[in-house]
Order: C-alpha cells, then sequence, then structure tokens
C-alpha cells in the first residue's frame, strides 16, 4: 500500500544550494503533480505531468524544475534555493480521467535560511 | 488572488455545534472536491461534486455544488473532535481538468 512516496520528509538547505525532491507512485497513475503550501495559502500547483515526457507549469513555477522520465517518478528540483521558498511540498497523483481523486505524499517541510 | 476563495478561514466550535465552509469563484467548474487534511499528512479525498446543485451526503457531512457550479458547500451537523482538520476545496476548470485548484483552506477546530 506505499501509493505515493515522497523523500525526505524534512530538509534544511542553505540560500544558493540546489537540491531534488524526490516523488514516486505506484498506482501507475498518468498525472502527477506538484504542490507548495504555506499558511493561508492552501496548495498552489507548482507543475504537473500528464504522462512521461509530458511537463507543464502551474501558478508557480518559477525557481523549480521538473522532469517525467517514467510513469512511476517526478522529481522537482530547486535550482538555486531562496527563502521564499520555505514551504511544505507535496506531490500529488491521479488517474487521467475526470473528476479522478487526487492522492497525495506526505509532504516534505523545506526551510531555507 | 486564489481562482477558489474559501470562508472562514479559521474556525473553532464546541463539540455538538453545526457549521458551514463555503468555496466561491467567479469561475465555472466542471467539477469540485473536498478534501480534509490533518497534521503531517497530505489531504484525502472526502468527496466530488459534478453536477450543478448537486447535494451529497457522508454521514454527518453534506455537499452542496451550486447551480452555475461556481461555488459550493461543506455543512457538518453535530461536529466532533474528530472532525477537527484543514479542510480544502479543490476544481477542475472546463478543458483544463489536467490542473487540480486548490483554495485557501478552512482550518477547523472543534472542542470537546
Amino acid at each position: 500500500n506505499a501509493g505515493v512516496t515522497q523523500t525526505p520528509k524534512f530538509q534544511v538547505l542553505k540560500t544558493g544550494q540546489s537540491m531534488t525532491l524526490q516523488c514516486a507512485q505506484d498506482m501507475n497513475h498518468e498525472y502527477m503533480s506538484w504542490y507548495r503550501q504555506d499558511p493561508g495559502m492552501g496548495l498552489r500547483l507548482i507543475h504537473y505531468s500528464v504522462g512521461a515526457g509530458i511537463t507543464d507549469q502551474g501558478e508557480v513555477p518559477n525557481g523549480y524544475n521538473v522532469s517525467r522520465s517514467t510513469t512511476e517518478d517526478f522529481p522537482l528540483r530547486l535550482l538555486s534555493a531562496a527563502p521564499s521558498q520555505t514551504s511544505v511540498y507535496f506531490c500529488a497523483s491521479r488517474r487521467g480521467r475526470m473528476n479522478t481523486e487526487a492522492f497525495f505524499g506526505q509532504g516534505t517541510r523545506l526551510t531555507v535560511v | 488572488t486564489q481562482l477558489l476563495e474559501q470562508s472562514p478561514q479559521f474556525l473553532s466550535i464546541q463539540e455538538g455545534e453545526n457549521l458551514t465552509v463555503y468555496c466561491n469563484s467567479s469561475s465555472v467548474f466542471s467539477s469540485l472536491q473536498w478534501y480534509r487534511q490533518e497534521p503531517g499528512e497530505g489531504p484525502v479525498l472526502l468527496v466530488t461534486v459534478v453536477t450543478g446543485g448537486e447535494v451529497k451526503k457522508l454521514k454527518r457531512l453534506t455537499f452542496q455544488f451550486g447551480d452555475a457550479r461556481k461555488d459550493s458547500s461543506l455543512h457538518i451537523t453535530a461536529a466532533q473532535p474528530g472532525d477537527t482538520g484543514l479542510y480544502l476545496c479543490a476544481g477542475a476548470r472546463p478543458g483544463s481538468a489536467r490542473q487540480l485548484t486548490f483554495g485557501s483552506g478552512t482550518q477547523l477546530t472543534v472542542l470537546p
């Protein structure tokens, strides 16, 4: 019953460092997304993918890169971390049809100092 | 400005009281979903509504989708401490089913 697995759970970065947040799902879902959650802001979409090799920008894409080389994996890369990227990051997957349920990982709490 | 505005942002009530949470937009959505999130966890789906005017009941929770498909509400009857959590609405715009847009959230605390 793995579902959506995110690693790491916690991370502290220095300004300017880069890192990759990992996300893997074992449900063979077509759609995968990355969100960030900040107090009072709900979840904001960073990038999403509708299948292997296909990615697109969401609402707040600046400072982040993604790739989707396989159906299972959808890593999020921070190119040069900034304090404004301090947040909780969630990866989600869902079947590629209308009105389907989004399954979320447990989140990565990132602090940039 | 978020596409989906939720109100209230915070709600603290006593066990046994009723409450309603609102999710409003100026845009039409092909469907709306409600999720509940507990601390340290990702959101979990409660319900999906797809037809304007639709009402769905899940035990003490009643969900309604507005006739114009621009808004939704969640009503909880006789709230219990176990209902405490962050409630999020999420919508898919017509022609943009690939993107799921979330509201700002309502933090509900039910006191025993």
